[in-house]
């Protein structure tokens, strides 16, 4: 696609009950990465994915948290059991860079997650 | 450990005026710097960046930055307000891996 699609944009979830958060990236972009943001705050690195690979997934809080990227493409961010401390912007984003880090980040709009 | 420091979470300036967003940064080897502005309901987007060579950085919409090690600052900014520049602002910083570290987000408000 033109960007980086996420779905969905809006998820409204019980406390306990399990959520997918779904990234699409820009098409041939290999490198993907999860963040997310709290109200008030700047995005927070969760996992960064180099192809099907989680290159380094240290930004999780616990784990409840889990991601996967099966065919190096789309990517599932799964939270299980969720906590009202879990509502936050959900925020993916995709890059052409590898290995050496200096180049743009695209975003998606991001999957506002509230668990009530 | 890597850190970056937006000072003022939110700046309100008239349309017409200067523009100045502070970042500063901790870094322990030379860093890669960025802004990104966020629109409502939109996603961040890349405003400029600075990797290596000049200094000074210009990036889109009128806006440009410096980097000044000596002051380990990264400031933002544009001579002429616009309305439409009201949005919120981010300084970021990577070190040449994968993870890029956000600042909490400058909001800028813009009257007319």
């Amino acid at each position: 696609g033109a960007g980086v699609s996420q779905t969905p944009s809006n998820k409204v979830t019980e406390k306990g009950k399990y959520v997918e958060l779904r990234c699409d990236p820009i098409s041939g972009h290999t490198a993907l990465y999860w963040y997310r943001q709290s109200l008030g705050q700047g995005p927070e690195f969760l996992i960064y994915f180099q192809g099907t690979g989680a290159a380094d997934d240290s930004g999780l809080p616990n784990d409840r948290f889990f991601a996967v990227r099966p065919e190096g493409s789309v990517s599932t961010l799964k939270i299980q059991r969720t906590e009202r401390g879990d509502s936050a912007v959900y925020l993916c984003a995709s890059s052409v860079t590898s290995g050496r880090h200096t180049g743009e980040l695209f975003f998606g709009e991001g999957s506002r997650l509230t668990v009530l | 450990a890597q850190s970056v420091t937006q000072l003022g979470s939110h700046v309100s300036v008239s349309e017409g005026a200067l523009v100045l967003l502070r970042c500063n940064y901790s870094s322990s080897v030379p860093p890669y710097l960025f802004w990104y502005v966020q629109y409502p309901n939109q996603g961040l987007q890349l405003l400029l960046k600075y990797t290596t060579g000049a200094t000074l950085v210009k990036g889109i919409n009128g806006f440009e930055a410096e980097f000044k090690k000596s002051e380990t600052s990264f400031h933002l900014t544009k001579p002429s307000a616009h309305m439409s520049d009201a949005a919120e602002y981010f300084c970021a910083l990577s070190t040449g891996g994968f993870k890029t570290i956000f600042g909490a987000g400058t909001r800028l408000f813009v009257k007319a």
